[in-house]
């Protein structure tokens, strides 16, 4: 399955727009990529995937490059509630069913 | 509404007992999954129903048994646990299966091994 990396932690003010990268350099091509957060002692929350195109919801959007290899979640207004583990995911077709590999995620520290 | 119900929160057991642990969804949802999460680890995919039937067993010990009674229910039924077995377990659903499908999980169900 497609390995993602994105950094340990990060930083951003309150009300500035949050960008966490995401490197998968050998994503497949019909693998989508799914971004999660967790907040502390709470269930994993979904925010946004996709497969090719940019993609925007009510939360957030998400940016892929062309050649798929690497994308960017971006949280326009960060608040102190979106503080939490970002978690980067490439969903992996096992032959039966997908699977949801997490890595260490980036912790996003929202400061006022 | 995509929203996936754990019971209990909170469980604490000895070695020897038996418990379950209990989810549910009404989304219509025909895949559940099972993860683990030990303390600051990412979760871990334990098992994987789909349509009643399991999919995905990642090698789990045989302590662990996991039932999906219907398309709405999933237990994972717990005996003979070790300490080390203490975490957060997850229950998650999808619409199916495939990599587009969107993957919701509860809250988690804190298990304690004493």
């Amino acid at each position: 399955d497609a390995k993602t990396t994105q950094p340990t932690s990060m930083d951003c003010a309150e009300g500035r727009a949050a960008n966490l990268p995401c490197n998968h350099s050998t994503i497949s091509g019909n693998e989508y990529v799914y971004w999660y957060r967790q907040i502390h002692s709470q269930g994993p929350q979904y925010i946004i995937h996709g497969l090719k195109n940019n993609e925007t919801n009510e939360m957030a959007s998400l940016i892929i490059t062309e050649d798929r290899k690497s994308s960017t979640l971006i949280l326009p207004h960060a608040t102190l509630r979106d503080t939490a583990v970002y978690y980067c995911i490439v969903s992996f077709w096992t032959g039966t069913a997908s699977k949801l590999t997490f890595g260490t995620g980036t912790r996003l520290q929202v400061t006022l | 509404d995509t929203e996936v119900t754990q019971t209990p929160k909170h469980l604490v057991m000895g070695m020897t007992n038996k418990k379950s642990l209990k989810c549910e969804q009404h989304m219509g949802h025909r895949a559940m999954y099972w993860y683990k999460q030990k303390a600051k680890k990412p979760p871990e995919l334990m098992f994987v129903y789909s349509y009643e039937k399991l999919s995905i067993n990642e090698s789990v010990p045989s302590r662990f048994s996991p039932e999906c009674p219907n398309s709405s229910l999933l237990n994972l039924h717990l005996h003979a646990l070790q300490p080390e077995d203490s975490a957060l377990y997850l229950c998650a659903s999808s619409l199916g299966l495939s990599t587009g499908n969107t993957i919701y999980f509860g809250e988690g169900s804190w298990l304690t091994v004493v």
